[in-house]
């Protein structure tokens, strides 16, 4: 069974600050890393998909790196908007296809 | 499209009984998964597909039967209900590894 991990486990920010969370996960038998953007009362949506070290995706103002030999990944949310407001969830996936959720980083971003 | 459908959206059932959880999706994915939320614990996977006849054992598998007889559907099946089992359970799909998975709207399970 994966260790994954995600700091901090929450986050309240003021509208307009930027922050950034962390997701570690065992290094061997990497295949891909998720992230994902859980609203309250709704379903996890997918933000990114990475699978190569030093991959970074951009979506928005929200962007991800990812560092496979050392097992992590930086989620950053330029400018926090109270829409921001979420858990965001990381998930590695190992060769054998099993998708593994860390316990998420509840951010709170006041107006 | 639908996306990925699960029914019944809310169960309340008496321990021992069993039942089955639908999930069908309608985007041809070959990748399918079932995760139960309990607070402080949060999403744990019970078990996978990664195609038609093909399943594994997630994280917290005891109690629970999958079977995977076309790519639309994969129900879970609980055995005999325990209160243990009371959770929120969600099915997502994914068109390979490299897919974000696409989640279903979940099912509030309650054991009395």
């Amino acid at each position: 069974i994966l260790n994954v991990e995600q700091s901090p486990q929450s986050l309240h920010v003021q509208e307009g600050d930027s922050t950034n969370f962390t997701c570690s996960f065992p290094s061997s038998n990497f295949y891909a890393l998720h992230w994902y953007r859980w609203e309250t009362a709704k379903s996890p949506e997918a933000l990114f998909v990475m699978t190569l070290n030093g991959d970074e995706k951009k979506k928005g103002r929200i962007s991800a790196t990812l560092n496979t030999k050392e097992g992590y990944s930086y989620l950053y949310i330029k400018g926090s908007q109270p829409e921001d407001s979420a858990t965001y969830l990381c998930a590695p996936y190992n060769q054998g296809g099993k998708l593994i959720f860390g316990q998420g980083t509840e951010l709170s971003v006041k107006p | 499209n639908a996306g990925v459908t699960q029914t019944p959206k809310f169960q309340v059932l008496k321990t021992g009984q069993s039942m089955t959880l639908q999930c069908a999706q309608d985007m041809n994915h070959e990748y399918m998964s079932w995760y139960r939320q309990d607070p402080g614990m949060g999403l744990r996977l019970i078990h996978y597909s990664v195609g038609a006849g093909i399943t594994d054992q997630g994280e917290v598998p005891n109690g629970y039967n999958v079977s995977r007889s076309t790519t639309e559907d994969f129900p879970l099946r609980l055995l005999s209900a325990a209160p243990s089992q009371t959770s929120v359970y969600f099915c997502a799909s994914s068109r390979d590894r490299v897919g974000g998975y696409t989640f279903g709207s979940g099912t509030r399970l309650t054991v009395v």
